[in-house]
């Protein structure tokens, strides 16, 4: 039973560019959340993906945009790049109803903001 | 705005011994769930216990168990018999209503053969 799978694992980018990271969820999930991990930090609500919508969102700026797809599967986009912006984003699926608290994360992607 | 606070940066446990994780948080919901996440090298956020508010009785999984003092906003990790293999970064987290989870900043435990 496959889990939640990143994609990139790891990726280098300049300030001002954009980047885009994907997630499959683990099978038989419908929920899709991101989380941004800073160096040394807990991970912070990005935001929430559920049939296709944005359900809810965490403190960040316009700059973070997501997508979820009739597979469940989920983009997260970031545009205009900060170097603050550098951090391990992390993907977690769930099951909309009695298993929305139980979340499987995925190995994250590791974004450098030069 | 729910908080959760785990004030020890680093611990350190002999191999075989006991560990207790301290974690207190903040919040005004009646109805929530707390748990511990362990973080390896490896980057993936593991489940390690889940305590639903509602219930009085600790959790426990195998050499895991909690202390959850819900009057005391209080939920402490004990991990017994420690291995090496224990050794990561452990993190508490809170969620509510929403189903979003709130962390703390984590503790880096290294265990000592």
């Amino acid at each position: 039973d496959a889990g939640v799978t990143q994609s990139p694992t790891h990726l280098i980018k300049t300030r001002g560019q954009q980047v885009t990271l994907r997630c499959s969820p683990k099978s038989g999930h419908d929920t899709v959340s991101w989380y941004q991990q800073a160096l040394g930090q807990g991970p912070q609500f990005i935001f929430q993906y559920y049939e296709e919508e944005e359900r809810q969102r965490g403190n960040f700026p316009d700059r973070f945009s997501g997508h979820q797809f009739p597979n469940y599967s989920s983009e997260l986009n970031v545009n205009a790049l900060l170097l603050g912006d550098s951090a391990l984003y992390l993907c977690a699926s769930s099951l909309e109803g009695a298993g929305l608290h139980v979340l499987t994360f995925g190995a994250g992607s590791r974004l450098t903001v030069l | 705005a729910q908080t959760v606070t785990q004030s020890q940066p680093e611990m350190s446990v002999q191999e075989a011994e006991t560990v207790t994780l301290s974690c207190t948080y903040d919040t005004s919901e009646s109805d929530y769930y707390l748990f511990w996440y362990k973080q390896p090298p490896s980057r993936q956020m593991i489940l390690v216990i889940r305590q639903e508010a509602y219930k009085q009785q600790n959790a426990t999984e195998n050499r895991f168990s909690v202390n959850f003092q819900k009057a005391a906003k209080s939920f402490s990790l004990k991990i017994s018999d420690s291995q090496l293999g224990d050794a990561a970064m452990y993190f508490c987290a809170y969620t509510g209503a929403n189903s979003k989870l709130t962390f703390g900043k984590g503790i880096t435990l290294s265990v000592r053969p």
